[in-house]
């Protein structure tokens, strides 16, 4: 009865691969987003999605690229991977004003 | 990216004893959010706050909306050592943009 879940839970990978993160929430949800996690705990949000539609695309490289292939889904493909990029990616979905999250996908690029 | 003010940033504190924590902002905002987050794991939402004023508890927990719009407030009473972790609020401006603004958290931990 999982609400919102991501898959893989961690991901190592080396530099320039590219790799692709997976979420799903069966809270029918019309908008999901994809939020970064840093070293130092901050949450910045990355893309949102409305009903299969883009609505947030904040200041991001052009490396990371969502998909949304209905509203139930929302994946996160990234290129040409960074050392930078290391850090927790994690799904959430709303409903009227309240937001819920996934576990998170540590990723690490060594 | 922009990001709402929290303080304390961490706190120890004994078993049994309250907490308070806030969250402030140069905005207004329309609802606040508050989170608990486990290590390894995705925040919690813990409460939710839609109107300025507003007194909101989940068991132990209380927040309150503050009445500028530009604040929030949680609070811990009798705090346990599961409370341990870190504790987010989120604001959003109005109910059509969708995004959030998270708050740079509140390290929460309890001396048993």
């Amino acid at each position: 009865d999982t609400a919102v879940s991501q898959t893989p839970k961690y991901l190592v990978t080396q530099m320039g691969n590219d790799k692709s993160i997976k979420c799903e929430q069966n809270l029918g949800h019309d908008t999901m987003y994809w939020y970064k996690q840093d070293s130092k705990k901050f949450l910045k949000i990355m893309f949102s999605y409305n009903n299969k539609e883009l609505i947030i695309n904040e200041t991001v490289p052009n490396r990371f690229s969502p998909k949304s292939p209905d509203k139930a889904h929302l994946n996160l493909h990234i290129n040409s991977l960074e050392l930078g990029d290391s850090a927790v990616y994690f799904c959430a979905s709303s409903v009227s004003r309240e937001q819920y999250f996934g576990p998170g996908t540590r990723l690490t690029v060594t | 990216g922009q990001q709402l003010n929290q303080s304390p940033q961490s706190m120890f504190i004994q078993e049994g004893e309250d907490v308070s924590m806030n969250c402030t902002s140069s905005s207004i905002f329309n609802t606040w959010l508050w989170y608990k987050q486990d290590p390894g794991e995705g925040p919690v939402l813990l409460i939710a706050l839609y109107k300025a004023g507003e007194l909101t508890s989940n068991g132990r927990l209380t927040a309150q909306f503050g009445i500028t719009r530009k604040d929030s407030f949680l609070n811990i009473s009798a705090s346990i050592p599961s409370d341990v972790g870190i504790y987010f609020c989120a604001g959003q401006r109005s109910s059509g943009t969708y995004k959030y603004i998270f708050g740079t958290g509140t390290r929460l931990k309890v001396l048993a």
